[in-house]
């Protein structure tokens, strides 16, 4: 069984703070992906990351693979009341009969303050 | 276009009684996938469809889970027999052929199942 897990599970910052989420796995993934999630809506896609070693950048979101593909980050610099959310690491089934099943890690709660 | 839909949005019910929960994906995505998420924590997944067809049902709790997909498209998710762990936010995701790994999956909004 592939498991992900992810720290901080809470995180509570004032705006303008820097902040960096793990997810750290003892199996190599294929790909990782990273989703956002507010309350009272599913989760949202931000990134998917294949390559190890490989660092994608979103704006103010700096995501990272691992270069053994068994660990991520998420960096956010300069963190806004909107960044306030779930934010969720996932990676893919190893094979089988279901390519697109998603291991999830159990979350960061990230809040915000004004 | 529209997005993946769920009702419904909330559901209240007693132990023991059956529920219902309906996905409607986006038009033309084949894969479509369940997941349960209790509160503020990661999603579990439940059953992956390919079509019509259930290829993976592993992670289905119990035999009082239950889920069909007809014509490539609505899905529905059985509760029989609803226990009190029961209760979580249950979600639906859809893909457009759930081949790979690194798809994008399209959530809906979820159903907020508490059972009393």
């Amino acid at each position: 069984t592939q498991l992900l897990e992810q720290s901080p599970q809470f995180l509570s910052i004032q705006e303008g703070e820097n902040l960096t989420v793990y997810c750290n796995s003892s199996s190599v993934f294929s790909s990782l992906q990273w989703y956002r999630q507010e309350p009272g809506e599913g989760p949202v896609l931000l990134v998917t990351v294949v390559t190890g070693g490989e660092v994608k950048k979103l704006k103010r979101l700096t995501f990272q693979f691992g270069d053994a593909r068994k660990d991520s980050s998420l960096h956010i610099t300069a963190a806004q009341p909107g960044d306030t959310g779930l934010y969720l690491c996932a990676g893919p089934n190893a094979g089988g009969t279901s390519y697109g099943k998603l291991t999830f890690g159990q979350g960061t709660i990230l809040t915000v303050h004004p | 276009g529209a997005g993946v839909s769920q009702s419904p949005s909330n559901k209240v019910t007693e132990k023991g009684k059956d529920v219902e929960l309906r996905c409607d994906p986006i038009s033309g995505h084949t894969a479509l996938y369940w997941y349960r998420q209790s509160l503020g924590q990661g999603l579990e997944f439940l059953i992956y469809f390919q079509g019509n067809s259930a290829p993976d049902k592993s992670g289905l709790p119990s035999d009082r889970f239950s889920a069909e997909r007809t014509g490539g498209s609505v899905s529905t998710l059985t509760i029989q027999r609803t226990q009190q762990e029961d209760s979580a936010v249950y979600l639906c995701a859809s893909s457009l052929n759930g081949r790979t790994g690194i798809e994008t999956q399209y959530f809906g909004p979820g159903t907020r199942l508490l059972v009393l």
